[in-house]
């Protein structure tokens, strides 16, 4: 079964500190794209980082870059130089193909507190 | 460009009756993937429709019915509400190709139902 795993519920860590988001996926699709989304109380969820599974190089986007390790099956957010703004809901999802068609799998998310 | 727009952003309901959502897509986009969130099952797939034509579907009831038109705007429809329908409604709008990266969000419709 096609399924997202995030194992940490919170996570706390200090202003201008990284942080690392854990995300393991399961699929037997050879073809896959692995999302990070940010989810802030006001419950837009804005995309942070993408990264495919054929892929070479780890993602980057500013502040955030995935640590994708192929073979564990895993698709670890790093968060560096964190900021009070990055205070939110984080979520991992797959996209995955289903009768010619694809939709999201969400893992159930991870709340980031970034104290001062 | 614009981003994706959902209306309306809150919504009061009663058992019941029944309730249309309505999104936006990005420009340019042709896919709109529906999701409801709700914190007992977290984020759940819908449907998505493509090109007018719905292309897939999540595991929910036949209350829960869509459509789009041909300007690839979106619209989501629950009939006979329960109070288990109360949840986050989010839209997803991107090309709809396979492989593609784009899958960005609106900002939601949050559910009430009493």
């Amino acid at each position: 079964a096609q399924k997202i795993t995030q194992t940490q519920p919170g996570m706390f860590v200090q202003e201008k500190e990284a942080v690392t988001l854990d995300c393991t996926y399961d699929t037997s699709d050879p073809s896959y794209g692995l999302f990070w989304y940010k989810q802030p109380s006001s419950g837009e969820m804005i995309f942070l980082i993408y990264q495919g599974s054929y892929d070479q190089q780890n993602a980057t986007e500013g502040r955030y870059s995935l640590n994708f390790q192929k073979a564990r099956k895993s698709a670890n957010l790093v968060i560096s130089a964190s900021q009070l703004g990055d205070s939110a809901m984080y979520f991992c999802a797959m996209r995955v193909s289903q009768g010619g068609s694809e939709k999201l799998v969400f893992g159930k998310g991870t709340k980031l507190t970034v104290n001062p | 460009k614009a981003g994706v727009t959902q209306t309306p952003r809150y919504l009061i309901k009663t058992r019941g009756q029944q309730v249309t959502l309505s999104c936006s897509p990005i420009s340019g986009h042709r896919s709109v993937s529906w999701y409801q969130q709700t914190p007992g099952q977290g984020l759940q797939f819908l449907f998505e429709y493509f090109s007018e034509t719905q292309r897939n579907k999540g595991n929910f009831p036949g209350r829960f019915s869509g459509r789009q038109f041909s300007n690839s705007r979106s619209e989501m429809n629950v009939s006979t509400l329960e109070l288990g329908d109360s949840a986050l409604y989010l839209c997803a709008s991107s090309l709809g190709v396979r492989d593609s990266y784009e899958q960005y969000f609106g900002p939601g419709t949050r559910l009430t139902v009493t």
